[in-house]
């Protein structure tokens, strides 16, 4: 099994509609991130947590919404989609601040809104 | 906001060359890393280097830092076809709370 888990790996949805993105880790990492991607853009922070308690809005929340359920668990939802939420999805986890820094990312959740 | 940029936004190589990228990146950071990803897939982490560093090899995987430039680079050599993929530099700025912030990324190709 992969260490990070995402699903679904591709999903359409109806502009309008609330979906959730779903991401399991077996890392045993605290922190965990939601990232989006879209062509030339990089890769842009949604949301982080450092713990269960502790999620902090990345530099495009606006949107979006996250939830911590346990220390493997962190979904994404977006309320309302929207077609220029179209994109593809990475969850991350890290081992700062005890191991090498770099972070685990998961397959992708590539997510067209119509 | 982008801190980091990579350099160039393309690379056409043939197998075999060495392939080299850069990234400038704007504020002081803590460390730098570089990522791999292949067509539509998960980034992978290739390496990490401190801001107290000045290089750092793995493999055929060379980093330069220059912090008084605010730069880095990535080297790969005797680039071989299974390296082509785009490469990104992500940055942990000192300022903020431990999270990475990534480049637009190189589009590397190398041919066979």
């Amino acid at each position: 099994d992969a260490d990070v888990t995402q699903t679904p790996r591709n999903r359409i949805t109806k502009t309008g509609k609330r979906i959730m993105l779903e991401c399991s880790q077996t890392k045993g990492h605290d922190r965990m991130y939601w990232y989006r991607q879209d062509p030339g853009l990089g890769l842009r922070l949604i949301y982080y947590s450092f713990d269960v308690k502790d999620i902090n809005k990345g530099e495009i929340s606006d949107g979006y919404s996250v939830s911590r359920q346990a220390q493997a668990k962190f979904s994404l939802s977006l309320e309302s989609a929207i077609p220029n939420q179209t994109a593809l999805y990475f969850c991350a986890t890290s081992d700062f601040p005890t191991g090498n820094y770099g972070y685990t990312f998961g397959s992708g959740t590539r997510l067209t809104v119509v | 906001s982008q801190q980091g940029e990579e350099d160039p936004q393309a690379l056409s190589i043939q197998e075999g060359e060495n392939a080299t990228m850069n990234c400038s990146y704007k504020t002081s950071i803590n460390n730098l890393q570089w990522y791999r990803q292949n067509s539509g897939r998960g980034l992978v982490h290739l390496i990490l280097i401190r801001s107290n560093e000045r290089e750092k090899h793995s493999g055929r995987l060379r980093v330069t830092l220059d912090t008084s430039k605010k730069s880095s680079s990535l080297l790969i050599t005797a680039s071989r076809a299974a390296d082509t993929a785009s490469y990104f530099c992500a940055t942990d700025k000192t300022s903020g709370s431990e999270k990475l912030v990534f480049g637009k990324g190189t589009k590397l190709t190398v041919n066979p």
